[in-house]
């Protein structure tokens, strides 16, 4: 049981560049997330999917984009990478509602040059 | 966005002793989470806290609730070396369906 799984693990880019990070879970969970995690800052939320189909803004949405592909998969997209970008990314998932607990992918580190 | 207050910001302490943190918002919340990340993983759920009040125990961890609903805390008694890590708070408000606030985090350092 893998949990939550993130890849790549670690990333460098230049300014301008494009990636997607993808992240997976086979918990059955019905809602993912994907938070960046910068020093001093704690995690703030940039995209949410309550459910597959549907997503949301979080805290912290310019510069990306995120698709929900199905149940499983929940990916963030940089269309044009920029040094404040750079950051450790992680990607969560939880049951549906409140008082469903997160639980975390290992995370994506991420330099943009 | 707001950020919830989390003191201290790191501590180290010696192997046996007790740990005590905190959590403070100027919001409300009705649920409060306590996660540890350990370096290179993601943060992972220690305690989980959903009425005023409420004291949560797991193993050597205890968490409470805040009466004001304002704040949270969360104390480790006999510190071991494992304990070494990054003790997040997180809260949530009603009807936001599980998008959590997060604090800053108490970096954990223990010395034998």
């Amino acid at each position: 049981n893998a949990g939550v799984t993130q890849t790549p693990k670690f990333q460098v880019l230049k300014t301008g560049q494009s990636m997607t990070l993808q992240c997976a879970q086979d918990m059955n969970h019905n809602s993912m997330y994907w938070y960046r995690q910068d020093p001093g800052m704690g995690l703030r939320l940039i995209y949410y999917s309550a459910s597959e189909g549907t997503t949301d803004k979080g805290e912290v949405p310019n510069g990306y984009n995120v698709s929900r592909l199905n149940k499983r998969e929940f990916s963030l997209r940089l269309e044009s990478a920029a040094p404040s970008q750079t950051s450790v990314y992680f990607c969560a998932s939880s049951h549906r509602g409140d008082n469903s607990p997160l639980h975390f992918g290992n995370g994506t580190r991420l330099t943009v040059t | 966005g707001q950020q919830l207050n989390q003191s201290p910001q790191s501590m180290f302490i010696q192997e046996g002793e007790d740990v005590s943190m905190n959590c403070t918002s100027s919001s409300i919340f009705n649920t409060w989470l306590w996660y540890k990340q350990d370096p290179g993983e993601g943060p992972v759920l220690l305690i989980a806290l959903y009425k005023a009040g409420e004291l949560t125990s797991n193993g050597r961890l205890t968490a409470q609730f805040g009466t004001t609903r304002k704040d949270s805390f969360l104390n480790i008694s006999a510190s071991i070396p494992s304990d070494v890590g990054i003790y997040f708070c997180a809260g949530q408000r009603a009807g936001t369906a599980s998008k959590l606030t997060f604090g800053t985090g108490t970096r954990l350092q223990v010395t034998l």
